[in-house]
């Protein structure tokens, strides 16, 4: 049984460098969302995307960021030009849509976690 | 938008000892998970419980939907269910997150 997998695990990066993250779902899922988490907090979100489609982005997510999933299957997040504000952990989830239902367990990945110095 | 507040923020117990952590939103979901979040950082799904009650081993969960809130139940802590432990809500996309309850079980 193969879960979400992220890539890298780890990211350390110089303030103003891009950097990109990587996230494989679950084979099946349809579903693909990023959050991010900040020491002590809870996750927030960031994104998420239905097979292809980017339908819902939040306020968190600057014009610095952007999100692809090409294919319908993986997707990367960029950051660009980083701040020492972006140091957090992204986490990356996926779930299966099924028609007439309302909700969605989602199961995550073990995050990238970025340092921004 | 949806408020979720997790009690209590830090619990600390004896190997062997019981818990019991809640979680009270604001608003009417259609989405309610349990994770346990390890020192790593990984998420790990608990219980996905919009509504009623589930078991799993020494852990249970009962969300009452109508009185928007929820209950994880551990019974018989080892120190390895140490760790933060979460319940996010939703309605359609997005789960919005408490800010935990941090659990150190000593030996």
């Amino acid at each position: 049984d193969t879960g979400v997998s992220q890539d890298p695990r780890h990211k350390i990066t110089k303030r103003g460098q891009n950097v990109t993250f990587r996230c494989d779902p679950i084979s099946e899922h349809n579903r693909l969302y990023w959050y991010r988490q900040t020491l002590g907090q809870g996750p927030e979100f960031l994104t998420y995307f239905q097979n292809e489609a980017q339908l819902e982005k939040s306020r968190l997510l600057s014009d610095r960021f952007s999100a692809e999933r090409p294919k319908g299957s993986f997707s990367t997040l960029e950051i660009q030009r980083t701040e020492q504000g972006d140091s957090a952990m992204y986490l990356c989830a996926s779930s299966l849509e099924v028609r007439g239902r309302r909700a969605y367990e989602q199961y995550f990945g073990p995050g990238t976690r970025l340092t921004v110095t | 938008g949806i408020q979720v507040e997790q009690s209590p923020p830090d619990l600390i117990l004896q190997e062997g000892a019981n818990s019991t952590l809640r979680c009270n939103f604001s608003d009417s979901v259609n989405n309610l998970q349990w994770f346990h979040q390890n020192p790593w950082g990984q998420l790990i799904n608990l219980f996905y419980i919009p509504s009623g009650t589930k078991q799993n081993g020494r852990l249970s969960a009962t969300t009452v939907a109508t009185e928007r809130y929820s209950l994880l139940y551990i019974s018989s802590s080892q120190t390895t269910d140490s760790g933060v432990y979460f319940c996010a809500v939703g309605s359609n996309y997005q789960l919005i997150w408490g800010a935990g309850t941090k659990l150190i079980i000593k030996p």
